[in-house]
């Protein structure tokens, strides 16, 4: 089975300190599409960003980044200037042809 | 513009019974998904519908389950008879589109099931 591999299973940021959340994944497709996702404690989840496979350039999105080295199979994803509020479970996910598959997720807890 | 919504938002129900899960996507988007993560473990896909029609169900994990979709709209996710191992959140998700590269799916607050 093709995997998505988040190693991180929890981290710990000061506030306003950037942090890295690591996603590996394999497939033999061409063309795919990676997202990240976020699931506060309240249970919902939240869609951050999308990198697609032959997007030339990194996503951004506000304090959201994507770090994607294709030819490694990654799409890190960068949050800068962490607050209080982005204390969260984060899920890195691919896209085949609509189904997501997701990693197992790394849990951020940003401290003042 | 309304999200995805789904009910109920909890439900606890003895093994054995049976319990029917509703999802209601964005309005105008032909594609919704089943997703479910059981405690400990990853969110793993179920079925995706394309407007009433089954696009791929290989996430089902037994005959226990039966997913519907009346009309191309609201959804229903139906346990029967439910198994402890049943226990979990299930997300319904939907999207405008859904090739092989990008489409956002837009994810409901989920249903958390606990089977005792």
């Amino acid at each position: 089975a093709q995997k998505i591999t988040q190693t991180q299973p929890g981290m710990f940021v000061q506030e306003k300190e950037a942090v890295t959340l690591d996603c590996t994944y394999d497939t033999s497709d061409q063309s795919y599409g990676l997202f990240w996702y976020k699931q506060p404690s309240s249970g919902e989840m939240i869609f951050l960003i999308y990198q697609g496979s032959y997007d030339e350039q990194n996503a951004t999105e506000g304090r959201y980044s994507l770090n994607f080295q294709k030819a490694r199979k990654s799409a890190n994803l960068v949050i800068s200037a962490s607050q209080l509020g982005d204390s969260a479970m984060y899920f890195c996910a691919r896209n085949s042809w609509g189904k997501l598959q997701f990693g197992a997720g790394t849990q951020v807890v940003v401290t003042p | 513009e309304a999200g995805v919504t789904q009910f109920p938002s909890h439900s606890v129900i003895e093994k054995g019974q049976t319990v029917t899960l509703r999802c209601d996507p964005i309005s105008g988007h032909d594609n919704l998904y089943w997703y479910r993560r059981v405690m400990g473990k990853e969110i793993k896909f179920l079925l995706h519908f394309v407007k009433e029609s089954k696009q791929d169900e290989s996430g089902m994990p037994n005959n226990r389950f039966l997913a519907e979709r009346t009309g191309g709209t609201y959804s229903t996710l139906k346990v029967q008879p439910a198994e402890l191992e049943d226990s979990g959140v299930y997300f319904c998700a939907s999207s405008q589109g859904a090739g092989h590269y990008s489409y956002e799916q837009y994810f409901g607050p989920g249903t958390r099931l606990t089977v005792t």
